[in-house]
């Protein structure tokens, strides 16, 4: 079975920082390029990075770009987000997916989230 | 960036309702299409890929059409459990984009 399992949210001040994880299971996680999407409480879908199965190229949304960092390592079936100077617009729940397939661009399946407060 | 406008934004309809929500993006997105199922607490189920293709155990009532710029998204005999929040994606170009959404209610 596929599984996305993420970690690492919380609560964090304006400003601070945190290291989100999501690890992989049941499928070559090398092939596939991954993604996080987020959603605010009560808000819509937004996707936020995503990363090539090697992990040299990366893509962010512009609202996190130059604060957010996508990483992969792949000795580990692990997708990591690093997100840094955290404003109150950042809190939501942050879900870890990836291509459907090798060759598609649909999301599935989708981790069940962590959560990320972003409050004084 | 492309923007994908979804329509309605809520729609009530009955069970045994054709129930249609469409989604426009702002330039061609081929068919790099995708549409989700989102119900209260839970994650985002795929539902359509490709514009057209049904995941694999999604239900024959959903169907999904289009190309370029204007899709649909068709349940063709409205049930219970379809209430939830409809999502519209597209991958043609970074940075993916969602549509905002629409809210289904069953009357």
């Amino acid at each position: 079975e596929v599984q996305l399992l993420e970690s690492g949210g919380g609560l964090v001040q304006p400003g601070g920082s945190l290291r989100l994880s999501c690890a992989a299971s049941g499928f070559t996680f090398s092939n596939y390029w991954m993604h996080w999407v987020r959603q605010a409480p009560g808000k819509g879908l937004e996707w936020v990075s995503a990363i090539n199965t090697g992990g040299e190229r990366t893509f962010y949304a512009d609202s996190v770009k130059g604060r957010f960092t996508i990483s992969r390592d792949n000795s580990k079936d692990t997708v990591f987000l690093q997100i840094n100077s955290l404003r109150a617009g950042d809190t939501a729940v942050y879900f870890c997916t990836k291509y459907c397939t090798t060759n598609s661009r649909c999301f599935d399946p989708w981790g069940q989230g962590t959560l990320v407060t972003v409050s004084s | 960036d492309i923007q994908m406008i979804q329509s309605p934004s809520s729609v009530s309809a009955s069970v045994g309702d054709r129930v249609t929500i469409t989604c426009r993006a702002s330039q061609s997105i081929r068919n790099w299409l995708a549409w989700y199922q989102q119900k209260p607490g839970k994650v985002p189920k795929l539902l359509i890929y490709g514009a057209s293709s049904l995941d694999s155990g999604v239900p024959s009532r959903f169907s999904g059409s289009g190309s370029g710029t204007d899709f649909t998204l068709t349940i063709s005999s409205l049930q219970p459990e379809d209430s939830a929040t409809y999502y519209c994606q597209q991958a043609n170009n970074f940075p993916i984009t969602f549509g905002q959404g629409t809210r289904l209610e069953i009357k």
